[in-house]
């Protein structure tokens, strides 16, 4: 199975915006790039996926590398209620063993400095 | 509307012991999936259920085992309790089963065996 590889923690000014990034070098042609976080005493909770095509939401953008090894959470302005652990998954897009379950690392824990 | 409700909250047991944890999903979720997360770690995952058919197995042992129901929820059980079982035990339901479902995480239920 494909790994992700992030950094164990990231600081940011309040207000600021927030590049959380995520290395999958051995990703595979049909997994989904997903990114969840989990605030602190709760269950974590989806923010974006993407497969090649930057992504848009409400909470954040998802930029992917062309030759998606790697891709970057984007929070554009980081308020306080960001602080949480970011969690980039690789999720497998075909049918199957692996293809229903989340797989997490240890995630990217954000701190907002107010 | 209710998002994923889980009970108990909180449980202590002592090793050897079973113990039940519950779970209801999303009103209209088919898909119900079980994740341990250990302290400092990213949370594991152990089942997931659609349509009270088990879709996919973690890497657990065979004291854990679960069920859902005609009405989606959903429980874990765990027998012969170990010290090493203590975690937060997450539930997460979905639409249906499929990688293109979001998955929605319950608060857990913190787990400690003594």
């Amino acid at each position: 199975d494909a790994k992700t590889t992030q950094p164990n923690s990231m600081e940011s000014n309040e207000e600021e915006p927030v590049h959380l990034p995520c290395n999958h070098s051995t990703i595979s042609g049909t997994d989904y790039i997903h990114w969840y976080r989990q605030l602190p005493s709760q269950g974590p909770e989806y923010v974006i996926h993407g497969l090649t095509s930057n992504v848009n939401n409400r909470m954040a953008s998802l930029a992917i590398a062309e030759d998606r090894k790697s891709s970057t959470l984007i929070l554009h302005r980081a308020t306080l209620r960001d602080a949480a652990v970011y969690y980039c998954i690789l999720r497998k897009g075909s049918r199957g063993a692996g293809s229903y379950q989340l797989t997490f690392g240890k995630g990217t824990k954000l701190s907002v400095i107010p | 509307d209710a998002g994923v409700t889980q009970s108990p909250t909180h449980l202590i047991k002592t090793r050897g012991q079973h113990v039940t944890l519950r779970c209801s999903p999303i009103s209209g979720h088919k898909s119900v999936s079980w994740y341990q997360q250990v302290l400092g770690q990213g949370p594991q995952f152990i089942f997931q259920y659609y349509e009270k058919e088990e879709r996919g197995r973690g890497n657990f042992p065979d004291r854990f085992s679960a069920r859902q129901f005609p009405n989606y929820s959903s429980e874990l059980n765990v027998n012969a309790l170990l010290l090493g079982d203590s975690a937060l035990y997450l539930c997460a339901s979905s639409l249906e089963a499929g990688h293109f479902n979001e998955q929605f995480f319950g608060p857990g239920t913190r787990l400690t065996v003594l």
